[in-house]
């Protein structure tokens, strides 16, 4: 089964731009997850989607948004980029939904982000 | 409001030694527990997750993690470390009520030759 697949891997953008990620998750996962990691603030959950919904959100500004597709792929956006915003994105898939939260996530490799 | 906390930012243990990297929890009601490593510019993978009612649980490559309800604590082990060992663990904590998947810092293992 293939696992969950990022793209694109690196990316570099300048500040003030905007940047769309991509997520394909494990057949048959509903659930997508994005987090934030940085050296200094270990992973920060952004949104959970499940089905198309958002099901939980962090706390990040509004410039940080994303969405579900009915296929389960899903994509976030990140626009007006600061120089804060360098990380690695890192998407997850599980079977978790209602009722099946102990299931693990998977992750993919993640998209490093820089913004200059 | 869910937390987890791993004390160690670094753990060093030698080839062959047993080892352990901690971490507390802090939810409201029954907690769903995780572990995850990760190696350099890769994403997570899952090590093991507790199951309710086992106080020892035994996860891929070796590792087993010891759950503690007195003392919030799920701490991960392993008998003897191997240097591939070394590499970032993650605690991570959800309650029942589906909240997010809240993670720890981090604890960077070095396995020493």
């Amino acid at each position: 089964k293939a696992g969950v697949t990022q793209t694109p891997r690196y990316l570099i953008k300048t500040r003030g731009q905007q940047v769309t990620l991509s997520c394909s998750p494990i057949s048959g996962h509903r659930s997508v997850s994005w987090y934030q990691q940085t050296p200094g603030q270990g992973l920060q959950f952004l949104f959970e989607y499940f089905s198309e919904t958002q099901r939980n959100k962090g706390n990040f500004p509004g410039r940080f948004s994303g969405r579900q597709f009915s296929n389960s792929r899903s994509e976030m956006n990140v626009s007006t980029l600061e120089l804060g915003d360098s990380a690695l994105y890192l998407c997850a898939s599980s079977l978790s939904g209602p009722g099946r939260g102990n299931s693990p996530l998977h992750f993919g490799n993640g998209t490093r982000l820089t913004v200059t | 409001a869910q937390s987890v906390a791993q004390p160690e930012d670094q753990v060093n243990v030698a080839e062959g030694n047993p080892l352990t990297v901690k971490c507390t929890y802090s939810v409201s009601g029954n907690p769903y527990l995780f572990w995850y490593v990760q190696y350099p510019n890769r994403g997570l993978q899952f090590l093991l997750k507790y199951i309710t009612g086992d106080n020892l649980v035994k996860g891929s490559y070796g590792f087993e993690a010891e759950f503690n309800k007195s003392q919030t604590s799920f701490h991960l082990k392993k008998p003897s470390a191997l240097v591939s060992d070394s590499a970032l663990y993650f605690c991570a904590v959800r309650d029942e009520g589906y909240q997010k998947v809240t993670f720890g810092i981090g604890t960077k293992l070095q396995v020493i030759p």
